[in-house]
């Protein structure tokens, strides 16, 4: 299996630019995650989605973050305009989960790709 | 509210045994383990289910205590492998809903 893969794997970027960070989730499962992890802050979930529509978008920092996932192989995170302080390493991660709306609750884990290091200078 | 780890970080030689606490403030539903090595992703390594079901695996071992809303994770005769950070996930509340908060981790370092 190919596994959570994400682009690009290092972003360098000057302030007040527009980054597009992309995720194709491992295929089969209908959940998608995007966190971010800096040394002060930890892990931290950003959003996420569920049969491709957001569920929780709770952590997304501010409206310069927006994030879409057109179909369910497929999301974007997109961070416009940046600053430096958005730097950080951006985890997608995806799982197979049951309705959430009333179904079966069976077990799930969460396969995260392998980042993508951005850096706003 | 982000789970509180205990210790922050922990040496241990080959062969010894670790111990790591994940207490939440507020009632789980389920607890997630990860092992997160420098420079890579998380890996998953075991859930434990409000109830009492447990799934993972690796030969490790982990108790989850709904009243005291905490979870400990064993690993037993420790190998250089097992080094890294691992993070405890909670979910909270009474049905869950996939969302995730991940404690700040506790660092692992296996020396021969």
């Amino acid at each position: 299996d190919a596994g959570v893969i994400q682009s690009p794997r290092h972003e360098v970027t000057e302030m007040g630019q527009e980054v597009t960070l992309r995720c194709k989730p491992i295929s089969g499962h209908n959940s998608l995650f995007w966190y971010r992890q800096t040394m002060m802050r930890g892990l931290e979930l950003l959003i996420y989605f569920n049969n491709n529509v957001p569920i929780d978008d709770s952590g997304m920092p501010e409206d310069r973050f927006s994030a879409k996932m057109p179909n369910a192989s497929f999301s974007t995170l997109k961070i416009q305009p940046s600053e430096p302080r958005d730097s950080a390493v951006y985890f997608c991660a995806s799982s197979f989960s049951p309705d959430l709306f009333g179904g079966p609750r069976v077990d799930y884990e969460q396969y995260f790709g392998p980042g993508t290091r951005l850096t706003v200078t | 509210q982000q789970p509180v780890q205990s210790p922050q970080a922990v040496i241990l030689r080959e062969g010894e045994d670790a111990v790591i606490n994940c207490s939440s403030s507020k009632a789980l539903y389920s607890v997630h383990w990860y092992r997160q090595k420098h420079g890579e992703a998380p890996v998953f390594l075991m859930i434990l289910l409000k109830g009492g079901e447990q799934k993972g695996h690796e030969k490790i071992s982990a108790s989850f205590n709904e009243k005291k809303q905490q979870s400990s994770l064993y690993l037993t005769a420790s190998q250089l492998s097992y080094s890294g950070t691992y993070f405890c996930g909670t979910e909270t509340g009474n049905f869950g809903n996939e969302k995730l908060t991940f404690g700040t981790g506790t660092r692992l370092t296996i020396i021969p």
